[in-house]
């Protein structure tokens, strides 16, 4: 069971560059998220998606724009690159609904260098 | 607006002893989670533990239970008969309801060395 796939793993940009960073889960979980994660900071949320269909901007969205492509698909785009983007980009998915005591699953991060 | 706080960037117990990971929150909702989980130096995310607004016991898993204070606002992670392997970042995480949608938001963190 893979569960939350982000690719690429790694990854250096150039200032001004776009990429896309790809997250897939096989949980059939309604909600993902996108994350990043920065020294002394934890994670914030970049944007999330309650379910397929809907995304909704988190705490620190500016400079990124997500698609959900399909109820398994969340991807991270960046359109034009800045050092600030320097961080590791956490995917995660979980059940959607009134519950609340789902945990969130995770992917193993991608490591993205903006120089 | 929800927030978590952890206020110790950096923590450290000796092997066997307990150590106590303080987390505050802040949120006008009635109904939310209170997660905790571990990262490794590797990096991954580990899912510790769960306690719910409305559970009137606190959580344990182990050796982690969650030390649950509702008027507080605290939400603070035991660790007991703490081992090497325990040495990694620990987070706080609560999800609440805004706007109708189920959020998942985390603190900064508190960086924990076990020492032998």
């Amino acid at each position: 069971n893979a569960g939350v796939t982000q690719t690429p793993k790694f990854q250096v940009l150039k200032t001004g560059q776009s990429m896309t960073l790809q997250c897939a889960q096989d949980m059939n979980h309604n909600s993902m998220y996108w994350y990043r994660q920065d020294p002394g900071m934890g994670l914030r949320l970049i944007y999330y998606s309650a379910s397929e269909g809907t995304t909704d901007k988190g705490e620190v969205p500016n400079g990124y724009n997500v698609s959900r492509l399909n109820k398994r698909e969340f991807s991270l785009r960046l359109e034009s690159a800045a050092p600030s983007q320097t961080s590791v980009y956490f995917c995660a998915s979980s059940e959607f609904g009134r519950t609340l005591n789902t945990e969130a699953f995770f992917g193993q991060g991608t490591r993205l260098t903006v120089v | 607006a929800q927030k978590i706080t952890q206020t110790q960037p950096g923590m450290f117990v000796q092997e066997k002893e307990a150590v106590t990971l303080d987390c505050t929150y802040d949120t006008s909702d009635q109904s939310y989670g209170l997660f905790w989980y571990k990262q490794p130096s590797s990096g991954e995310m580990i899912f510790l533990i769960y306690q719910g607004s409305y559970d009137e016991q606190n959580a344990t898993e182990g050796r982690y239970s969650l030390n649950f204070q509702k008027a507080r606002k605290s939400a603070n992670l035991v660790i007991s008969a703490s081992q090497l392997g325990d040495s990694a970042m620990y987070f706080c995480a609560m999800r609440a309801f805004s706007g109708g949608y189920n959020k998942l938001i985390f603190g900064a963190g508190t960086r924990l060395a076990v020492h032998p």
